[in-house]
């Protein structure tokens, strides 16, 4: 059992949609994360919530727009997105501040494909 | 900055084969060391870590030793089985924790019967 879950599991939009994606953790966690995971690339880090505040944005274009209402959810909102958004995207979370806040526990991610 | 380096796959064995997959690392400071497995259609699990220098992370049957003398964290298994078959990556978290992990690419292990 992850104790992350995310919907939807798969997603198809077009490029002039609005949805969102949504991550829930019942893991007492802290800290909240997006990645974006092609086809040949690593795991790119997009963006990180601790204690509900934004602390990393890695130079993702801002048709992607996240939200922590709580440290328990995390959303992705998306709009106007291009086929090369098309990914699975994995939200993880992880316990407060000290050497085990490394240990990241993940979600099964929500494949979106953009037509 | 921090970067992930695995060896390319796929890497295709037999069942009871031995296993290897070579990861090494450049961070600045000590970080700490991870092994992830993803299963068709999953997310990424942990599999093993390790926080600091010869430590050694098991899980599974798998062993991985934080070499800092070869920035190096080695995957290794006596002997695997068809239910291995998935994609291991490599991490590592350094600087402050809550920084997010950086990853390696990904190894996709085919384990045939």
């Amino acid at each position: 059992e992850t104790g992350v879950t995310q919907t939807p599991r798969h997603l198809v939009m077009g490029m002039t949609n609005k949805k969102s994606l949504k991550c829930e953790q019942h893991l007492g966690h802290n800290a909240m994360y997006w990645y974006k995971q092609s086809a040949k690339k690593p795991l790119e880090l997009m963006f990180v919530y601790n204690f509900k505040e934004q602390t990393e944005n890695n130079s993702v274009p801002s048709r992607f727009s996240p939200e922590c209402p709580n440290s328990s959810h995390l959303f992705l909102h998306l709009h106007t997105l291009q086929p090369e958004d098309s990914a699975l995207y994995l939200c993880a979370s992880s316990p407060p501040s000290g050497r085990e806040s490394y240990e990241q526990y993940f979600g099964p991610g929500t494949r979106l494909t953009v037509t | 900055g921090d970067s992930v380096t695995q060896m390319e796959g796929p890497v295709t064995l037999s069942e009871e084969a031995f296993l290897t997959i070579n990861c090494t690392y450049t961070a600045t400071g000590y970080p700490s060391l991870f092994w992830y497995v993803q299963y068709p259609g999953e997310g990424l699990q942990l599999l093993l870590k390790a926080t600091k220098a010869d430590d050694k992370g098991s899980n599974k049957g798998f062993e991985a030793t934080y070499r800092k003398e070869t920035t190096s964290f080695h995957l290794e298994k006596g002997s695997v089985q068809v239910s291995d078959s998935a994609v291991y990556f490599c991490a590592l978290g350094s600087g402050g924790g809550a920084d997010g992990l950086t990853f390696g690419k990904g190894t996709h292990l085919i384990i045939q019967p």
